[in-house]
């Protein structure tokens, strides 16, 4: 079964700290996603990337940046965290295709920013 | 930039009662996805529409892309408790990016 995996599904930081949040996909994958889902906004889009090393700017990527060193583990990095950062953050992965192929969404990270 | 809208917010039924929600995009979409996501648990993917004024149906529900590839719908019939949850459409012009509605949130009263 294929699977996306958050390292963790509850978190809670303090205003300022570095904090990572890891995503692993099992499917080979190319392409690897960062949502974050706030009440009445849906899903907006942080960053993606479609290859090893490369990355892109989504919708609203102040505030994080992205690691993907190896094909199976994208990272999403909170360089110093803010309260308006608190939020459920979602991982996804698709496979290359022609175009937007469907997305296979992790289990989420809730992130309080204290 | 490119939007999509999704309505209602919110919708109350009756199990038994048919359920619609609506999605409109201001640009011509190359493709829509609707996704599920039940309470506490991550978006699933339920289907891809592609062409101008494609209908397709799983069981009890029915989607539709708009002859403009600006909007679609998803109709459920005889909603069930089963159907609880947020359902969200999902397009883009091309490209790697998904740009995701709101979201309308299902709740079915037995």
């Amino acid at each position: 079964d294929v699977k996306v995996t958050q390292s963790s599904r509850y978190l809670v930081k303090r205003t300022g700290e570095k904090v990572f949040l890891e995503c692993v996909q099992d499917m080979d994958h190319e392409n690897m996603f960062w949502y974050r889902q706030d009440p009445g906004l849906g899903l907006r889009l942080i960053y993606f990337s479609y290859d090893v090393k490369m990355k892109e700017k989504g919708d609203i990527p102040e505030g994080y940046s992205v690691s993907r060193e190896k094909k199976e583990r994208f990272s999403l990095i909170l360089e110093s965290a803010s309260t308006n950062q608190t939020s459920m953050y979602l991982c996804a992965s698709s496979s290359m295709g022609t175009g937007n192929e469907k997305l296979f969404f992790g289990s989420g990270t809730q992130l309080s920013v204290l | 930039g490119q939007q999509v809208m999704q309505i209602p917010q919110y919708q109350h039924v009756q199990e038994g009662e048919d359920f619609t929600t609506y999605c409109n995009s201001s640009t011509t979409l190359s493709n829509i996805q609707w996704y599920k996501q039940r309470p506490g648990g991550h978006p699933v993917f339920l289907i891809q529409l592609v062409k101008s004024g494609e209908v397709k149906k799983q069981k009890r529900l029915t989607f539709q892309f708009g002859e403009a590839k600006k909007n679609s719908s998803l109709h459920i019939t005889a909603t069930q408790t089963t159907d609880v949850g947020t359902y969200f459409c999902a397009g883009d012009t091309g490209g790697f990016k998904t740009i995701f509605g709101a979201g309308t949130r299902l709740f079915v009263k037995a």
